[in-house]
């Protein structure tokens, strides 16, 4: 069956640390990965997709995502978290033109 | 609209009643999308629309769970004899396709079973 993994249930960072939250799905053909991110008390929102092309993608907030085909992979990155960054973060795969799956959600805690 | 909205936000139940939740998707938006979020599980897929047609409906827990959507628009996702597990956020989004496309989420209704 079609699934996506997320390695980090919770994570905690002082500000200023780099962060990397892992993300794994099962399929093997032509797949749309996204990550989603969901602020306390608000709705989810797109933080960066990635369809075809340059396998390294940039999304809102100094966020980026790398896709490794080999890997299965599709990991979030930021250099540096800010307390603003405490949120839930959520890994999304879409296998072709099929349905939305989506991760368990990593809680990421940003201490000041 | 301008964004998915979804009713009740909040919808407090009796075992054993039915409760219907609304979704109204944005404008123009073929694909609908069911969710559950439960605390610690994620979000757990119900069921998908692709206009008026349920291509996959293999995340509806069992047979209480059902879903509609009529004209290619509004989409109602009903729960028969609710049970105690049956609370949590219901979410739904929707997406211009399915695929390559951002899909949006509303708010969501958290439905609570006592």
């Amino acid at each position: 069956a079609q699934s996506v993994s997320q390695h980090n249930h919770h994570v905690i960072l002082s500000e200023a640390a780099s962060l990397e939250l892992g993300c794994n799905y099962s399929y093997g053909g032509t797949v749309n990965l996204f990550w989603y991110v969901q602020y306390p008390g608000q709705h989810l929102q797109l933080l960066l997709k990635y369809f075809s092309g340059d396998p390294l993608v940039k999304g809102i907030k100094g966020f980026e995502a790398e896709f490794i085909k080999s890997k299965f992979s599709f990991n979030l990155r930021k250099p540096s978290v800010q307390w603003s960054d405490t949120a839930e973060y959520f890994c999304a795969v879409t296998p072709g033109r099929g349905k939305l799956i989506f991760g368990q959600g990593t809680e990421l805690s940003v201490k000041p | 609209g301008a964004g998915v909205s979804q009713s009740p936000s909040n919808k407090v139940t009796e075992k054993g009643k039915d409760v219907e939740l609304r979704c109204d998707p944005i404008s123009g938006h073929t694909a609908l999308y069911w969710y559950r979020q439960s605390l610690g599980q994620g979000l757990e897929f119900l069921i998908y629309f692709q206009g008026n047609s349920a291509p996959d409906k293999s995340g509806l827990p069992s047979d209480r769970f059902s879903a509609e959507r009529t004209g290619g628009s509004v989409s109602t996702l009903t729960i028969q004899r609710t049970q105690q597990e049956d609370s949590a956020v219901y979410l739904c989004a929707s997406s211009a396709q399915t695929g390559n496309t951002e899909a949006f989420f509303g708010q969501g209704t958290r439905l609570t079973v006592v």
